[in-house]
């Protein structure tokens, strides 16, 4: 079964400052990748997919993540961080239907004036 | 158009009470999924509904829990006993298809709920 991991339970960066957001994942075949964020009082958003083809996807809000297969790896970053940022983001992946989709524990990003 | 909504959006009860969490998808999404979120863990999967049908169910804790979709419209969710370890944010998502390459989910807010 796939499973996500998200190594950094909290970060802290300054506004305008480069952010790198770091998943891995586990999965047999190639999988669906995702991130979400969820915003306080809002619910979780869709900020980007990868399913196939270019492994280096855009998102909305001027997130990118580059799908590295040689290191199960899906990360997520921005060139500058603004204060609106601040958030909790999730990696998920997915397999053949919703219901097998997986998250992460979320990343909580916290950007500093 | 409205997003998911869910309802309430915190509940607070004590252990042995019941509690009904509410969630209505967007229009027209056939697809409504209930996740829930213990505190710093991931977000799971409960379970999913396919109009008023429950296409898996796999992810339900125990029998505590019971969900419902009458009329393939809203769904509620209720525990009854609740429990400490119920603690948690119930993720509410719908799609108009099930596959992910096609049904990208929409969440709502989540309903928080704390049990005493």
């Amino acid at each position: 079964a796939q499973s996500v991991t998200q190594p950094d339970i909290h970060i802290t960066v300054s506004e305008g400052a480069s952010l790198e957001l770091r998943c891995n994942y586990s999965y047999g075949a190639t999988p669906y990748l995702f991130w979400y964020v969820q915003s306080p009082g809002q619910g979780l958003q869709l900020l980007l997919k990868y399913f196939s083809g270019d492994t280096l996807v855009q998102g909305i809000k001027g997130f990118e993540a580059e799908f590295k297969r040689s290191q199960s790896s899906f990360n997520l970053r921005k060139p500058s961080v603004h204060w609106s940022d601040a958030a909790e983001y999730f990696c998920a992946v997915g397999a053949h239907n919703n219901n097998d989709m997986r998250f992460g524990a979320g990343t909580r990003l916290t950007v500093k004036p | 158009e409205a997003g998911v909504t869910q309802f309430p959006s915190h509940s607070v009860i004590e252990k042995g009470q019941t509690v009904t969490l509410r969630c209505d998808p967007i229009s027209g999404h056939d697809n409504l999924y209930w996740y829930r979120r213990v505190m710093g863990k991931e977000i799971k999967f409960l379970l999913h509904f396919v109009k008023e049908s429950k296409q898996d169910e796999s992810g339900m804790p125990n029998n505590r829990f019971l969900a419902e979709r009458t009329g393939g419209t809203y769904s509620t969710l209720k525990v009854q006993p609740a429990e400490l370890e119920d603690s948690g944010v119930y993720f509410c998502a719908s799609s108009q298809d099930q596959g992910p390459s096609t049904g990208e989910l929409f969440f709502g807010e989540g309903s928080r709920l704390t049990v005493l």
